[in-house]
């Protein structure tokens, strides 16, 4: 079993639709980070959090530590939005602070 | 803005050729890491460094090795390339501060393909 699980892998959906990607962890963790990563595979840190929930724009990420699980959401999806999204957590692993990542959800918006 | 900057974005080897790919970040952060990313298997840590001349194994360091020698610059090395080594490679950096890694900078990416 992975440490992270994402869910799910893939999700497609028409322009304007309400996104929800879910993220689940099995280890201690001192923050969980998500990614966006385009066609092309350049990687963008989107958000940073270590409770509760943070805002940019027309993305919201939450986090439940107590649940061990994390969502990232996306209001008025737009086809630019379409990308690989990674979830990835900061664990303590072998004394050092590192990024254990999920395997990714493809999202496709559809205009 | 942080700017990391690998070398390539495309390469092609031969089997049994040393590779170098090269990554320079312009933010002065202490930490650089080197992930390859392959279908199916997500992003895995090969090599971390947190200081100048320091370096870590991460999960798949085999057939690897790196080079830090100034902070700026962060190699990784395929002592003697082979197939299952094609890959896309991926640089990344990050600031240690707050008694925590900050979120980590990547680079383009490099695809290289080893025929």
């Amino acid at each position: 079993k992975n440490e992270v699980e994402q869910s799910p892998q893939n999700l497609t959906a028409q322009e304007g639709e309400f996104i929800t990607i879910n993220c689940s962890y099995s280890v201690g963790i001192s923050a969980l980070h998500w990614l966006q990563q385009h066609p092309g595979g350049g990687i963008v840190s989107l958000f940073m959090l270590s409770s509760g929930k943070k805002k940019h724009g027309r993305l919201i990420a939450t986090i439940n530590i107590q649940e061990k699980h994390s969502s990232l959401h996306i209001t008025a999806s737009h086809p630019r939005d379409s990308a690989v999204y990674i979830c990835a957590v900061t664990g303590v692993i072998q004394g050092a602070q590192k990024l254990v990542f999920g395997q990714g959800t493809r999202l496709t918006i559809n205009p | 803005d942080v700017k990391v900057t690998q070398s390539s974005r495309y390469l092609v080897k031969r089997t049994g050729e040393k590779v170098f790919l090269e990554c320079v970040q312009d933010m002065d952060h202490e930490n650089m890491f080197w992930y390859r990313q392959d279908p199916g298997l997500g992003l895995r840590l090969i090599y971390f460094s947190y200081d100048v001349k320091m370096k870590e194994k991460g999960d798949i360091p085999e057939g690897y090795s790196v080079s830090r020698e100034k902070k700026e610059r962060f190699s990784l090395i395929l002592e003697s390339a082979s197939t299952n080594q094609t890959s896309m490679y991926l640089c990344a950096s990050s600031l240690w501060w707050g008694g925590r890694n900050q979120p980590q900078h990547f680079g383009d990416g490099t695809r290289l393909s080893i025929l």
